[in-house]
């Protein structure tokens, strides 16, 4: 089976401007999960979807970040406007609708850096 | 919270030798998980264990769960060069769509 498929693999933008990610989970997933992994760390959760609602925002930084899943399918994850400890991995993660307990599926993560 | 702590932060072996890597977390889980991560690439799942299990094995892997302890430990034995990433422990609550949390994991390095 395919795995997830995220891009860009890697970007570089400038403080203040917009950026944009890309996630293609396993078909058949409905869960996803974007998480936020600064170097040296684990990731954390930014966003958690289930089909195309979310179940679990809390961790988002509202006023810059957005998500969305339309159809319930892939999934973009936004940043406007960037700030430089936005500089990190994002990594999007996939499992299927009320499984057995199963773990993640990654994508290779996209590695955005703010100058 | 929830979320696991790795200890130790880092480990370098010597190729051949076993490789213990241990996870404590607060609160009651339903399970708990082991990733690798090598470097500049995403997570791979390793292994679940439930919270009424105490030890799960694959191929050179071995996990244990003490619930009363609140730890894990994940051991690698004869390790390779292969094996050189970070591993993470997560924990969740629940079996359905429950957001796991990470722990800042152990930084792995096997020497050849």
């Amino acid at each position: 089976e395919a795995g997830v498929a995220q891009s860009p693999r890697y970007k570089i933008i400038e403080k203040r401007q917009s950026v944009a990610f890309w996630c293609n989970p396993i078909s058949g997933h409905a869960t996803l999960y974007w998480y936020q992994q600064i170097l040296g760390q684990g990731p954390k959760l930014l966003i958690q979807f289930q089909n195309n609602g979310v179940v679990d925002d809390s961790q988002l930084p509202k006023d810059r970040f957005s998500a969305e899943r339309l159809k319930g399918v892939d999934s973009t994850l936004k940043i406007q406007p960037a700030k430089l400890e936005d500089s990190a991995v994002y990594l999007c993660a996939s499992r299927p609708d009320r499984g057995t307990g199963s773990g993640y599926t990654f994508g290779s993560g996209t590695r955005l850096t703010v100058v | 919270s929830q979320q696991g702590e790795e200890d130790p932060q880092a480990l370098s072996i010597q190729e051949g030798e076993n490789a213990t890597m241990n996870c404590s977390y607060k609160t009651s889980i339903n399970n708990l998980q082991w990733y690798r991560q090598n470097s500049g690439r995403g997570l791979v799942h390793l292994i679940l264990i439930r919270s009424n299990e105490r030890e799960k094995h694959s191929g050179r892997l071995r996990v244990t769960l003490d619930t009363s302890k609140k730890s894990s430990s994940l051991l690698i034995t004869a390790s390779r060069a292969a094996d050189t990433a970070s591993y993470f422990c997560a924990t969740g609550t629940d079996n359905y769509g429950q957001n796991f949390v990470f722990g800042p994991g152990t930084r792995l390095s096997v020497l050849p």
